[in-house]
């Protein structure tokens, strides 16, 4: 099986502007995590998806919002970006109804200047 | 009590040689507790996961040590090799309660060197 895949791997983005990042889980898992990682905060969950409904919510601000597709696909968007949005974005799927066997795509790398 | 501390931060240790990587929680809710493997510009990826119903699981060389009653659990590295070298994460959370789903709590990561 294909791994979990994150589009685009990289990304430059200026404050203010906005921005989408993408995921396609394993086939056959419904269930999307997404983690943003940061050498001072480490992992911090953001938020997770099963059958296209938001099931948890970390403690990020509003900006930060996501969807899943009917095929299991999900993005994540940041609205306002801030200097401090500079992170690794992760997504992670798990076919279990738990959603906690995660398994991690590369992840997209932003950095806002 | 949602948090999970890891230490050491760093740790080196000669070829042959078992790195140990040790994690303590909080939040006796905890009931699933997973380690990871990042290598530089990659995502985690799983490594191996204990409930608290065993004492201690091993896959190949990994294995993980679990007290409940301490609430702490480690991760061992039997025969570690160069290739080892990579930040390890433990992490954990409940496999009941709506609030838990998808949700996996990291510990602040151990960058392992294994010299050759």
């Amino acid at each position: 099986k294909a791994g979990v895949t994150q589009t685009p791997r990289y990304l430059i983005k200026t404050r203010g502007q906005q921005v989408t990042l993408s995921c396609s889980p394993i086939s056959g898992h419904r269930s999307v995590s997404w983690y943003q990682q940061t050498p001072g905060q480490g992992l911090q969950f953001l938020f997770e998806y099963f059958s296209e409904t938001q099931r948890n919510k970390g403690n990020f601000p509003g900006r930060f919002s996501g969807r899943q597709f009917s095929n299991s696909r999900s993005e994540m968007n940041v609205s306002t970006l801030e200097l401090g949005d500079s992170a690794l974005y992760l997504c992670a799927s798990s076919s279990g109804v738990t959603g906690l066997e995660q398994y991690f795509g590369p992840g997209t790398r932003l950095t806002v200047t | 009590q949602q948090q999970v501390k890891q230490s050491p931060q760093s740790l080196i240790v000669q070829k042959g040689g078992i790195p140990i990587i040790n994690c303590a929680y909080e939040n006796t809710a905890f009931d699933y507790f997973p380690w990871y493997q990042q290598f530089p510009g990659k995502g985690p990826a799983l490594l191996i996961a204990i409930r608290p119903d065993v004492s201690e699981k091993k896959e190949g060389r990994f294995t993980i040590s679990f007290n409940k009653s301490a609430k702490q659990f480690s991760l061992h590295i039997m025969d570690s090799q160069p290739g080892d070298s990579a930040t390890y994460f433990c992490a954990a959370s409940s496999l009941t309660g709506s609030s838990n789903t998808g949700k996996l709590i990291f510990g602040q990561g151990t960058t392992l060197q294994v010299k050759p």
